[in-house]
């Protein structure tokens, strides 16, 4: 059973920090993607990193794919009170499968 | 992109009682999903369907518990039946635009009593 490991599971922190959510599983994946869900609402995809060691930029968020591609992580740079949800990765699993994280609920304080 | 609508947006209902959800997309696709959010909890896969063909479902999800209808392109729905608290989730319809590209739909709010 291919498994996703979202760390931490929880995070608050001022705005103007930064931090780093991991997403870690034993199974390869083919493609990887982050997305970030706020109350009542679907998961919004922010990115898809296809390549072992691929790192994208998107404003303050900095994706990066795990060379082995099992791994992923992103960072946020200043954090800001609009960067508050649920924050979710996802692996493809076979052509149009994805097995999603276990998640990491952030909240930005003012 | 996609633009994907849900109805109803949430509900409340009984103990063994069945909701139907419907799952709209502006454009057509082949293949829509059914996910399954738990309170506080991530997505999990419940089916996949396909226009003109039976949904195929993953593990720990059947048929008669949660059918699905695919009568076109652009439109699915999900029945839960016979619900019971532990059904109590957000249940949200998926598309897939390209390979690496996933839309869903804003979820539907299901509280049992």
């Amino acid at each position: 059973t291919q498994l996703l490991e979202q760390s931490p599971q929880f995070l608050s922190i001022q705005e103007g920090e930064n931090l780093t959510v991991y997403c870690n599983s034993s199974s390869v994946f083919s493609s990887l993607q982050w997305y970030r869900q706020e109350p009542g609402e679907g998961p919004v995809l922010l990115v898809t990193v296809v390549t072992g060691g691929e790192v994208k930029k998107l404003k303050r968020l900095t994706f990066q794919f795990g060379d082995a591609r099992k791994d992923s992580s992103l960072h946020i740079t200043a954090a800001q009170t609009g960067d508050t949800g649920l924050y979710l990765c996802a692996g493809a699993s076979g052509t149009y499968k994805y097995i999603f994280g276990t998640g990491t609920r952030l909240k930005v304080l003012a | 992109s996609a633009v994907i609508s849900q109805k109803p947006s949430r509900d409340i209902c009984q103990r063994g009682t069945s909701l139907t959800i419907q799952c709209q997309v502006d454009s057509q696709v082949t293949m829509m999903f059914w996910y399954r959010q738990q309170p506080g909890q991530s997505l999990t896969l419940i089916a996949t369907a396909n226009q003109g063909s039976e949904a195929t479902y993953e593990s720990g999800f059947v048929i008669d518990k949660f059918p699905i209808s695919r009568p076109n392109l652009t439109f699915s729905t999900l029945t839960v039946s016979n619900m019971s608290p532990e059904d109590s989730s957000i249940y949200l319809c998926s598309v897939n635009r390209g390979t690496d590209t996933q839309y869903f739909g804003p979820g539907t709010r299901l509280t049992v009593l």
